[in-house]
């Protein structure tokens, strides 16, 4: 089965870029997307990379993509208090277009 | 605010109780989930409706059951549920035309506990 995992615990001072990585192992994932969540909240879809692109930015939002090793990363520039949260990797594998696999998470705290 | 509206926020119900859970998206999506979501874990899937029709059942137990009334709506039924079905309920959906993987769009869930 397909597996993507990710560091749990992310601290960083406020200002500072964050960023986040993620492995994944089906290489014939199609998307790949990152989610945030805030306490008690559901998922808020943050951005997504199609497998055939290897970098993707969005303001502060980063995403590079090494399908070779198959390694995803979200680079949050200007980290703010804001942007504390759980961040989810997930991927869509080729052919399964409804089943995304999310990662385990990784807890981002930002300290001012 | 998200596009996918989840009802209620909380639900506190016994093991006895039959409540439903609610979804509605007007974002003119076609395929509609349903994940549960422990504590510091991440969304597990349930349910998939693809134009109305369930297409995924993660080997859910009965005492769940899901329906899709039209291409806006999706409702959870629950019965006879047990105190580790305990969790957070996402709703989703997606656009899955044309071959293209639309990314999923979440509700904020619907926090149940069950006494």
């Amino acid at each position: 089965g397909e597996d993507v995992e990710q560091s749990l615990f992310l601290s960083v001072r406020e200002g500072d870029s964050s960023v986040i990585n993620c492995t994944y192992t089906d290489s014939s994932s199609t998307y790949l997307y990152w989610y945030k969540q805030e306490p008690g909240a559901g998922l808020q879809l943050l951005t997504y990379i199609f497998s055939n692109m290897d970098m993707k930015q969005d303001q502060r939002l980063t995403v590079l993509l090494n399908k070779k090793d198959k390694h995803l990363s979200l680079r949050i520039a200007d980290t703010q208090t804001g942007d504390s949260a759980i961040y989810f990797c997930a991927e869509t594998p080729s052919g399964g277009y409804q089943k995304v696999t999310f990662g385990t998470g990784t807890k981002l705290q930002v300290i001012p | 605010d998200t596009e996918v509206t989840q009802t209620p926020k909380h639900l506190v119900m016994g093991m006895t109780n039959k409540k439903s859970l609610k979804c509605e998206q007007h974002m003119g999506h076609r395929a509609m989930y349903w994940y549960k979501q422990k504590a510091k874990k991440p969304p597990e899937l349930m349910f998939v409706y693809s134009y109305e029709k369930l297409s995924i059942n993660e080997s859910v137990p009965s005492r769940f059951s899901p329906e899709c009334p039209n291409s806006s709506l999706l409702n959870l039924h629950l019965h006879a549920l047990q105190p580790e079905d305990s969790a957070l309920y996402l709703c989703a959906s997606s656009q899955p035309d044309r071959g293209n993987n639309q990314p999923q769009h979440f509700g904020d869930g619907t926090r149940l506990s069950i006494l």
